[in-house]
């Protein structure tokens, strides 16, 4: 099992481009999260999908689309980059069987838009 | 909305010191789990436990261990005899309840610095 992937690794904008954040995971978990983790605020939920087709907004969306087209993938879509996106997104899964809820985290995306 | 609060930023200690890193929830849900996880200087997150809200036996893994109180509202992680290699950021989170399909959810506190010296 490769467990939750991301890319890419770094990532360096221009304000106004869009990109996607790539998103894998192949343990078979329904569910699927993106955070940002910003300097001393920790992590914050974008976006999450509770199975295909089904996302729903975090507490900081605005910016960003998702999709959730397959149980595997969750890309996360920055539609006009802005420089207060810098931040390093981290993409997680878990599932919804008996045992334990454990979300698994990928390494990471560090994103810059200058 | 649910909060969790980790009023410590930063702690420094000296090698095989005992520390206890605080956390604080607020949540309005009386089933609820709650989470710490490690974050090394190497970026990645480590699960380091999770504690379901009905369970209030502490728990002990190795030179870690756990205090989860309902009454205060907190789940606090002790590190018994540090050591250097435990030096990372370390963040509480807090999931409502997963049958409601929101395990996906975590609320996570803003983390707190550990330094462990020699």
């Amino acid at each position: 099992n490769a467990g939750v992937t991301q890319t890419p690794k770094f990532q360096v904008l221009k304000t106004g481009q869009s990109m996607t954040l790539q998103c894998a995971q192949d343990m078979n978990h329904e569910y699927m999260s993106w955070y940002r983790q910003d300097p001393g605020m920790g992590l914050r939920l974008i976006h999450y999908s509770v199975g295909a087709g089904i996302t729903d907004q975090g507490e900081v969306p605005n910016g960003y689309n998702v999709s959730r087209s397959t149980t595997e993938d969750f890309p996360l879509r920055l539609l006009s980059a802005a420089p207060s996106q810098t931040s390093v997104y981290f993409c997680a899964s878990s599932y919804s069987g008996t045992g334990s809820y454990e979300q698994y985290f990928g390494p990471g995306t560090r994103l810059t838009v200058t | 909305a649910q909060k969790v609060t980790q009023a410590q930023t930063e702690i420094s200690v000296v090698e095989k010191e005992d520390v206890t890193l605080d956390c604080v929830y607020e949540t309005r849900d009386t089933t609820y789990y709650l989470f710490w996880y490690k974050q090394p200087p190497s970026g990645e997150l480590v699960f380091l436990i999770r504690r379901n809200s009905f369970d209030e036996q502490n728990e002990i893994s190795g030179r870690y261990s756990w205090n989860f109180q309902k009454s205060t509202s907190s789940f606090n992680f002790t590190i018994t005899a540090s050591q250097v290699v435990d030096s990372a950021v370390y963040f509480c989170a807090l999931s409502e309840d997963p049958h409601t399909g929101t395990a996906s959810k975590l609320t996570f506190g803003t983390g707190t610095r550990l330094q462990v010296t020699l």
